[in-house]
């Protein structure tokens, strides 16, 4: 079946950027998208790509996209403390959104 | 902003029970899901719905579990007899055609 993979976890110093890596295998997908989950918080959409595009940028945000590798990244720059959180890499497969195991993102001071 | 709302946010449950959680989409969204996350693991797709019938579902989603929409707004998940490892958050979700899925809080399922 379809598969998401993630590395679980990643800490990163105030004020510096953080790379959250994923990869995935469908490469029929239109959409890939990532989500954040602050603790005891459902899912919050922060930003997807169109499968055609390499790269996106919205604010301190920047996703890119290497669909030859079938590999997402999102960055962060001047990563805060309340960004804190665990960040889902998804995909959608057909009606269905697959996730990823989610990336655990420690900010420390 | 619209939301996906749910309730209840928290339910604790026997075993062998029945448990309905309740989702309210967003107004002019046509496809809902169910998904489950098991404390620390990943979200997991149970159920997708469109035109009032299940479009789609995983091999999570065996006979204990049913969805329904009775009326124009509410979307519901009934597990018909909880098991322990049923224990996990429930989250609803919703969207139009442009892909972009929203999520509501997640209903929070303890099993005893």
């Amino acid at each position: 079946g379809e598969d998401v993979e993630q590395s679980l976890f990643l800490s990163v110093r105030e004020g510096d950027s953080s790379v959250i890596n994923c990869t995935y295998t469908d490469s029929s997908s239109t959409y890939l998208y990532w989500y954040k989950q602050e603790p005891g918080a459902g899912l919050q959409l922060l930003t997807y790509i169109f499968s055609n595009m390499d790269m996106k940028q919205d604010q301190r945000l920047t996703v890119l996209l290497n669909k030859k590798d079938k590999h997402l990244s999102l960055r962060i720059a001047d990563t805060q403390t309340g960004d804190s959180a665990i960040y889902f890499c998804a995909e959608d497969y057909g009606q269905n959104f697959v996730f990823g195991p989610g990336t655990r993102l420690s900010v420390l001071p | 902003e619209p939301e996906v709302t749910q309730t209840p946010s928290h339910q604790v449950t026997q075993m062998g029970q029945e448990v309905i959680l309740r989702c309210v989409p967003i107004s002019n969204h046509l496809y809902f899901y169910w998904y489950r996350q098991i404390l620390g693991q990943k979200v997991e797709f149970l159920v997708s719905f469109y035109n009032n019938e299940i479009s789609e579902k995983s091999e999570i989603f065996d006979d204990q579990f049913s969805v329904e929409r009775p009326d124009g707004s509410n979307f519901t998940l009934k597990i018909r007899s909880t098991k322990l490892e049923d224990s996990a958050m429930y989250f609803c979700a919703s969207n139009s055609d442009t892909g972009e899925l929203f999520f509501g809080e997640g209903s929070r399922l303890t099993v005893l």
